[in-house]
């Protein structure tokens, strides 16, 4: 069974913490994605990794920073979070022609 | 610029019934092309997919046609179930591409 676990399903910062969310994954495949879903806009990419230490803007990525030290893992960075920053945050990986596997998810709240 | 979209929002469709969810794509360069189901605070899970070379593909309850020349694709769910009642995304990639785009989402209740 494939498995995408995210560090944390819930978690509150403060307005200006900076904030690691972590994302691993246990089929050794390359890529690895960042999304985050808000009402009325669905999925929209922050940052993608292709392999080991390569990643790639996505569509939104101001005010997020991205790591991948080891292939299994993929860390999405706050830098300095802000209240625009409340969101779902969905962490996926997909083989060279598979699917995508998404995490369960973590709600950040930032207040 | 939005290149996968998903302009009904929301469907309500009674149980036994069809679900008809609809997806369009503005990239021809798009060959595959999936759907996700989503539960609130929940991971979205994979649904079924199909390839540029088909235009249809079954799974069970779960038919995906895809037009090719109208770039429009659709997911059928026969019979419906409460159970089905969630988020569904349409999704789509390129071959040589690493990247997935997704549409905006179409919440469907299917009532009892």
């Amino acid at each position: 069974d494939v498995k995408v676990t995210q560090s944390s399903r819930y978690l509150v910062k403060r307005t200006g913490e900076k904030v690691f969310l972590e994302c691993v994954q246990d089929m050794d495949h390359e890529n690895m994605f960042w999304y985050r879903q808000d009402p009325g806009l669905g999925l929209r990419l922050i940052y993608f990794s292709y392999d080991v230490k390569m990643k790639e803007k996505g569509d939104i990525p101001e005010g997020y920073s991205v790591s991948r030290e080891k292939k299994e893992r993929f860390s999405l960075i706050l830098e300095s979070a802000s209240t625009n920053q409340t969101s779902m945050y969905l962490c996926a990986m997909s083989g060279l022609n598979t699917e995508a596997f998404f995490g369960q998810g973590t709600r950040l709240t930032v207040v | 610029d939005q290149q996968v979209k998903q302009n009904s929002p929301s469907l309500s469709v009674q149980e036994g019934r069809i679900s008809i969810l609809n997806c369009d794509y503005t990239n021809s360069m798009f060959d595959y092309f999936l759907w996700y189901k989503k539960y609130p605070a929940e991971g979205p899970t994979f649904l079924i997919s199909i390839s540029s070379i088909k235009d249809k593909n079954e799974d069970g309850r779960f038919t995906v046609f895809l037009n090719k020349s109208a770039k429009h694709l659709s997911l059928h769910i026969v019979p419906s179930q409460p159970g089905d009642s969630a988020v569904y995304f349409c999704a789509a990639r390129w071959n040589t591409g690493n990247q997935f785009y997704f549409g905006t989402g179409t919440s469907l209740t299917v009532i009892p």
